[in-house]
């Protein structure tokens, strides 16, 4: 069965500081896909990045980045420099090539204090 | 670009009261979903459509019935609201479930008294 794991409630930082947010998943199956979507306070969910498990190479979009360990299967996100605007409730998400369905964690709510 | 619409964003029912959340894409998405999000709980997908005429559910599926007539459509219908039903739903779309990246409506919000 399909689990996403975000250990991690709630983190708070100082604006600047560099921060990661775990995610550890369970699948049985050996092709899979992971996401990563943000949700601001205004509600919407926001999608972020899509991996797929054949795709190890670790990910960077500007102060973002995204590292992807199989071994481990753990799909971490680091903000680099964080902005009072990376706060957010950001969520992992895992669809394997069993089902049809994306089944997400229960999200680690991000506080930027300035 | 409308993407997914869903309607109403804001609802309060009673009780017993039915109901049905409508979700619309015009996105000619194959697979549609209906999650629900309650504090501390992360989104949960209720049901599921990899296309018209096809649903089947999720983790949450108690309470709630879906149809998917059309490929645009598909309405998260309660039956007989609970308490418990009380969140704020979303309703996604992507051209199939495995591997592609879903698309969210705004979320309704829904209060069941």
């Amino acid at each position: 069965a399909q689990k996403v794991t975000q250990a991690q409630t709630e983190i708070s930082v100082v604006e600047k500081e560099d921060v990661t947010l775990d995610c550890v998943y369970e699948t049985r199956d050996t092709t899979y896909y992971l996401f990563w979507y943000k949700q601001p306070p205004s509600g919407e969910l926001v999608f972020l990045i899509r991996r797929n498990s054949f795709d190890e190479q670790n990910e960077i979009s500007g102060r973002y980045s995204w590292n992807f360990q199989k071994s481990t299967s753990s799909f971490n996100f680091t903000i680099t420099a964080s902005q009072v605007v990376d706060s957010a409730v950001y969520f992992c998400a895992l669809s394997d090539h069993r089902d049809d369905k994306i089944i997400f964690g229960k999200g680690t709510r991000l506080h930027i204090l300035p | 670009n409308a993407g997914v619409t869903q309607t109403p964003k804001f609802q309060v029912l009673k009780t017993g009261q039915s109901m049905t959340l409508q979700c619309a894409q015009d996105m000619n998405h194959e697979y549609m979903s209906w999650y629900r999000q309650d504090p501390g709980m992360g989104l949960r997908l209720i049901h599921y459509s990899v296309g018209a005429g096809i649903t089947d559910q999720g983790e949450v599926p108690n309470g709630y019935n879906v149809s998917r007539s059309t490929t645009e459509d598909f309405p998260l219908r309660l039956l007989s609201a609970a308490p418990s039903q009380t969140s704020v739903y979303f309703c996604a779309s992507s051209d199939s479930g495995y591997g592609n990246t879903i698309y969210f409506g705004e979320g309704s919000w829904l209060t069941v008294v």
